[in-house]
């Protein structure tokens, strides 16, 4: 069955330091998107991207942060400068309908930044 | 006002109950809704949608949506130890593709 994979597992970075977080979405899917999930608290929306653009983004994912497709099948979440606050799973998803559908999720990035 | 609302819990059954798990949003214009699973420090899994008003049913699990009362619902029938995880509920606004989760609620199965 296909799945949402993610890279790394894990990442643990130091304050200031950039990190890049790697998706491959399902294969035929058209949506992608980015949550994060600090630890104990409820899942939330960073951003959501279709036909190489941003189609939606919270007020969580400000300048620091940045989305690309570089190429058919990667999906990645750049974060510049990363806090100690940016420490959370990081959570890629996609869908195949028209955005509008099921959303399934990859098994996250936990991102330590000390 | 929180967009969706879920009872934190702990909620515990013993096994072979059925377990109930409710959800409120705050948006009337939402269109979609679903029932997520997730397992300590795993990524959400998707169990249900459900769309119009009514109950959906598949296998153990039945999904309800009151949209009138802004209110969706799951029940666990036969519940099983395995069963014992955070119930996340995932709301839909027809003015975007963002999903807006609640904050869960911890289910417990007691063998």
């Amino acid at each position: 069955e296909p799945e949402v994979t993610q890279t790394p597992s894990h990442q643990v970075t130091q304050m200031g330091q950039e990190v890049i977080l790697r998706c491959v979405p399902i294969s035929n899917h058209l949506y992608f998107y980015w949550y994060r999930q600090i630890l104990g608290q409820k899942v939330e929306f960073l951003v959501s991207f279709y036909n190489n653009e941003i189609s939606e983004k919270s007020e969580i994912f400000d300048d620091q942060f940045s989305v690309e497709r570089p190429d058919g099948s990667n999906f990645t979440l750049k974060i510049r400068s990363t806090k100690l606050e940016d420490s959370a799973m990081y959570f890629c998803a996609s869908t195949g309908t028209g955005g509008e559908g099921e959303q399934f999720f990859g098994p996250g990035t936990r991102l330590t930044v000390l | 006002q929180k967009e969706v609302e879920q009872n934190s819990g702990p909620l515990s059954v013993p096994e072979g109950a059925i377990a109930s798990l409710n959800c409120t949003y705050s948006d009337r214009v939402s269109q979609s809704f679903f029932w997520y699973r997730q397992y300590s420090g795993k990524s959400p899994e998707l169990i249900m949608s459900i769309y119009s008003n009514g109950d959906k049913e598949d296998g153990r699990f039945t999904a309800q949506l009151n949209k009138a009362s802004q209110y969706v619902s799951l029940l666990i029938r036969d519940s099983q130890p395995s069963d014992s995880a955070t119930y996340l509920c995932a709301v839909l606004k027809n003015t975007g593709n963002q999903f807006y989760f609640g904050t869960g609620t911890s289910l417990t199965v007691i063998p």
